[in-house]
């Protein structure tokens, strides 16, 4: 069965630093999302991404954050200036339409030192 | 804003036997999709079944079924025949019918399965 694929699976960064995660959705899919679960709390919503461009945003995607789809597979999340506040699991989804589940990747784990 | 509640942190179960678990959530709107997800070990998150809003009749998918108490804004879970491939973080989540897309989850429910 297909699947959602995310690099790395833990990332450490030094705060101040940009990282970039790397998701490759399952591949007839149309519609993306980048979540977080900061440990012990809820998974939250970030954005939503379709047709190239963000089609929804949480309070929480501010400045900082950007996403993109740089060529036909992979969907990146990119966090400019880390702080460290911003560790946590971070997992994408896609789904094939918006009416339709989404489907999780296993998570990039983000620690910030 | 839509939140969804689940109120047992952990739960644990005798394998063969059945265990619920328990999900509430709010919201003002009267079409919506509810979802349970299931987190093990491996950290993917796994659908287990689907709920829309619309639908009186309560999802089934093999072992697991809901219990969706509309009225009540209630929505849980039960595994029947628990395997110890069922342990697990277990999810509920809610998603509005039209318009946003984005998931909205409970703090979720760590279940244990005893051999």
């Amino acid at each position: 069965e297909p699947e959602v694929t995310q690099t790395p699976s833990h990332q450490v960064t030094q705060m101040g630093q940009e990282v970039i995660l790397r998701c490759v959705p399952i591949s007839n899919h149309l519609y993306f999302y980048w979540y977080r679960q900061i440990l012990g709390q809820k998974v939250e919503f970030l954005v939503s991404f379709y047709n190239n461009e963000i089609s929804e945003k949480s309070e929480i995607f501010d400045d900082q954050f950007s996403v993109e789809r740089p060529d036909g597979s992979n969907f990146t999340l990119k966090i400019r200036s880390t702080k460290l506040e911003d560790s946590a699991m971070y997992f994408c989804a896609s789904s094939p339409r918006d009416t339709q589940p989404q489907h999780f990747g296993d998570g990039t784990r983000l620690s910030i030192l | 804003a839509q939140t969804v509640t689940q109120s047992q942190p952990e739960m644990s179960v005798q394998e063969a036997e059945t265990v619920t678990l328990s999900c509430t959530y709010d919201t003002s709107e009267s079409d919506y999709y509810l979802f349970w997800y299931k987190q093990p070990p491996s950290r993917q998150m796994i659908l287990v079944i689907r709920q829309e809003a619309y639908k009186q009749q309560n999802a089934t998918e093999n072992r697991f079924s809901v219990n969706f108490q509309k009225a009540a804004k209630s929505f849980s879970l039960k595994i029947s025949d628990s395997q110890l491939g069922d342990a697990a973080m277990y999810f509920c989540a809610y998603r509005t019918q039209g318009g946003s897309e984005k998931l909205v989850f409970g703090k979720g429910t760590k279940l244990t399965v005893n051999p």
